[in-house]
C-alpha cells in the first residue's frame, strides 16, 4: 500500500526557509507528478507546484521566486523549500501525488507550519 | 489563472437526501475537473476525476457530471459520513486550482 508521509519544522521565524519532505513508501517515483499543496487555517486548498521524474517542475506563479521542489529517488522522498517566509505562509502543507492528469489520487497527512518569531 | 467558483459554500442537508454541488470554470476546462472530499482535520480524498469517472473505492451514491463551464458533484443519498466540506479542482492547465469549497453540514 503506498504511503506518503511528511516530515519537517513545525514553526519557521519570518524571513526563513520552511523546509519539508514527504517520503514515499511502497511505489516507484517514477510517473507521477508529486505535488505540494497547502491549506492555510481555515481556509480553502492552494496548489504549490510539482515535479515530474526529476527533471521537470511546475510551480504556482505567486511562489515562484521563492521555491524549490525537488527529488531523491535514492531515499524515496520528495521535497519543498520555501524561503522568506511571512505570517501568510502559515498553512497545513499536504505532500500528494498526481496522476496523468493532474488529479491527486493519494495525499499524506498534512503537516502544519506556522511562521513566527 | 482560471477560476474556479462553487455553490454553495454550505448547506444543510439530512441523512438521505439527495445534495447537488456546483462548480463553475473561468473558462472551458473540457472535462478536467475533479472532486475532492474532505473531512475535518484531515487530507483531501478524491472522489471524482475527470468530471465523471469514480475513484476506486469511492461508493456508488457519488456521482460527477459536466464539461466546458459547468460541473456538478451529486450525492444521492446522503450518509452520516458524508458531511464534509467538498471541493472542485481544475486539471486543464496549471497553475491547478480549486474552489473554494462547500460544506455540507446537518441539518
Amino acid at each position: 500500500q503506498v504511503q506518503l508521509q511528511e516530515s519537517g519544522p513545525g514553526l519557521v521565524k519570518p524571513s526563513e526557509t520552511l523546509s519539508l519532505t514527504c517520503s514515499v513508501s511502497g511505489d516507484s517515483l517514477r510517473n507521477y507528478y508529486w505535488s505540494w499543496i497547502r491549506q492555510p487555517p481555515g481556509k480553502g486548498l492552494e496548489w504549490i507546484g510539482y515535479i515530474y521524474n526529476g527533471a521537470s517542475t511546475s510551480y504556482t506563479p505567486s511562489l515562484k521566486s521563492r521555491l524549490t521542489i525537488s527529488l531523491d529517488t535514492s531515499k524515496s522522498q520528495f521535497s519543498l523549500s520555501l524561503n522568506s517566509v511571512t505570517a501568510a505562509d502559515t498553512a497545513v502543507y499536504y505532500c500528494a501525488r498526481g496522476r496523468l492528469f493532474f488529479y491527486f489520487d493519494l495525499w499524506g497527512r498534512g503537516a502544519l507550519v506556522t511562521v513566527s518569531s | 489563472d482560471i477560476q474556479m467558483t462553487q455553490s454553495p459554500s454550505s448547506l444543510s442537508a439530512s441523512v438521505g437526501d439527495r445534495v447537488t454541488i456546483t462548480c463553475r470554470a473561468s473558462q472551458p476546462i473540457s472535462n478536467y475537473l475533479n472532486w475532492y472530499q474532505q473531512t475535518s482535520g484531515k487530507a483531501p480524498k478524491l472522489l471524482i476525476y475527470g468530471a465523471s469517472s469514480l475513484q476506486s473505492g469511492v461508493p456508488s451514491r457519488f456521482s460527477g457530471s459536466g464539461s466546458g463551464t459547468d460541473f456538478t458533484l451529486t450525492i444521492s443519498s446522503l450518509q452520516p459520513e458524508d458531511f464534509a466540506t467538498y471541493y472542485c479542482q481544475q486539471s486543464y492547465r496549471t497553475p491547478l486550482t480549486f474552489g473554494g469549497g462547500s460544506k455540507v453540514e446537518v441539518k
